[in-house]
């Protein structure tokens, strides 16, 4: 069965840069696009970031174009979120999420928080 | 790019239909078929329920149902259950090859 487990979160000072994972199994990962949707505390679900199933076209949300880059390894079945000169507002929830040929999400994974504070 | 517009809350008794709106435009909802349906429970990674506006995966309950008109996207749930009190956000496809979530709508069994 699909399975998505992201890591690397934790805390970090504004300004600072941090690089989640997103270890994919159970499919073949090479065939899929994927993409970043976090969500802050107690607010709604935000798309972020979407790399295709090569990586040679990405896609960014506008607060974050510029800071967070999402490149991936099909080698290792993994998927990534470089978050650079990260902000107090990027605290969130970060989710990696199977993409269904730019039809929406299907599979995601349990989360990794991160909290952005001086 | 602006979030879809959801109701904040919705509630029904058990048994009862409800249904929850996601309003967009004709950049997202309006211009492509391409609209998810997403139950959150607290503290838990989102489950996809309805995709392609009406189309059910796998496992997932037939009382879930989901429409659009024009650049609104509608889920109902029917025979409300005490199970389905949840968070749901509705997304869709967007004209910037990017996709846009709805504002969600927790949804209380009464």
């Amino acid at each position: 069965q699909v399975h998505l487990v992201e890591s690397g979160g934790g805390v970090v000072q504004p300004g600072r840069s941090l690089r989640l994972s997103c270890a994919a199994s159970g499919f073949y990962f090479s065939s899929y696009g994927m993409n970043w949707v976090r969500q802050a505390p107690g607010k709604g679900l935000q798309w972020v970031a979407s790399t295709s199933f090569d990586g040679t076209t990405t896609y960014y949300e506008d607060s974050v174009k510029g800071r967070f880059t999402v490149p991936r390894d099909n080698s290792k079945n993994t998927v990534y979120l470089q978050l650079n000169n990260l902000r107090p507002e990027d605290t969130a929830v970060y989710y990696c999420a199977r993409d269904r040929l730019s039809r929406g999400v299907d599979y995601w994974g349990q989360g990794v928080l991160v909290t952005v504070s001086s | 790019q602006s979030a879809l517009n959801q109701p904040a809350s919705v509630s029904g008794s058990p048994g009862q239909s409800i249904t929850i709106s996601c309003t967009g435009t004709s950049s997202d909802v309006g211009g492509y078929n391409f609209v998810s349906w997403y139950q959150q429970h607290p503290g838990k990674a989102p489950k996809l329920m309805i995709y392609d506006v009406s189309d059910r995966p796998s496992g997932v309950s037939n009382r879930f149902s989901g429409s659009k008109s024009g650049n609104t996207a509608s889920l109902t749930i029917s025979g409300l259950q005490a199970e389905d009190e949840a968070d749901y956000y509705c997304s869709s496809y967007t004209d910037r090859s990017t996709y846009v979530f709805g504002t969600g709508t927790g949804v209380t069994v009464l």
